[in-house]
């Protein structure tokens, strides 16, 4: 069964700090991956999509790649700033099952 | 595009009781819908998938007498909590992929359902 580890649980930066985040996943047959943010009690806002075949996409501030032989994947907050605060959710596409990270929580500090 | 909506946004219930939830994609048809809770402090966890017009398919350890899931068009699932005990208590996230067939869509989220039994 798929496993998703994600590192670190939760971070604290001051603000403009350029930030990654770790992903890490056990069975490297994925179709994709997908970066996703939770603010406190909503839903999840859908930030990148990585199919299996691409390296890297991007989306202004944030860059997410996909090393998928090596089962990792981060995502890069250029600039950071206290509106990026939220948990963050890697989730891998497995045979059309999504298998989600326990999420890292990130506190921009102004 | 791509929207999915879920309602209620929020529910408190009686143990005992049963609660229906419904997942709606807005404007697409969602052949395969999905079901995932999420306690406090936790990921989300797949429950089951919905697949319009037959039976859901669920994950090991979930209830399909507990958790009723019809997928009975293109645009909707519900999921339905029966004899709700306060352990039932927790955030309901539904997703819908994308049109066009294939595993390597992505799959769009409903923005959740706390329910709280009582």
């Amino acid at each position: 069964k798929q496993e998703v580890t994600q590192i670190p649980a939760a971070l604290s930066v001051p603000e403009g700090e350029n930030l990654v985040l770790n992903c890490s996943f056990t069975d490297s047959a994925i179709y994709n991956l997908q970066w996703f943010r939770q603010d406190p009690g909503k839903g999840l806002t859908s930030l990148l999509l990585i199919q299996s075949s691409q390296r890297e996409q991007t989306s202004g501030r944030l860059n997410a790649s996909l090393d998928k032989s090596s089962g990792r994947s981060t995502l890069y907050i250029a600039a950071s700033q206290p509106g990026d605060s939220a948990t963050y959710l890697c989730a891998v596409n497995n045979f059309n099952k999504f298998y989600f990270g326990s999420g890292t929580k990130l506190n921009v500090k102004p | 595009g791509a929207v999915v909506s879920q309602h209620p946004s929020w529910v408190i219930c009686k143990s005992g009781t049963s609660v229906k939830i419904e997942c709606r994609s807005l404007d697409f048809q969602a052949t395969t819908m999905f079901w995932y809770r999420q306690f406090p402090k936790q990921s989300l966890m797949l429950m089951a998938t919905s697949n319009e017009g037959s039976k859901a398919t669920y994950e090991q350890g979930v209830e399909k007498d507990k958790f009723l899931i019809n997928h009975a068009s293109l645009t909707l699932s519900t999921l339905t909590v029966t004899s709700a005990h306060p352990e039932d208590s927790s955030f309901y996230i539904c997703s819908a992929r994308a049109p066009g067939g294939g595993y390597s869509y992505e799959q769009y989220f409903g923005p959740g359902t706390r329910l709280t039994v009582t």
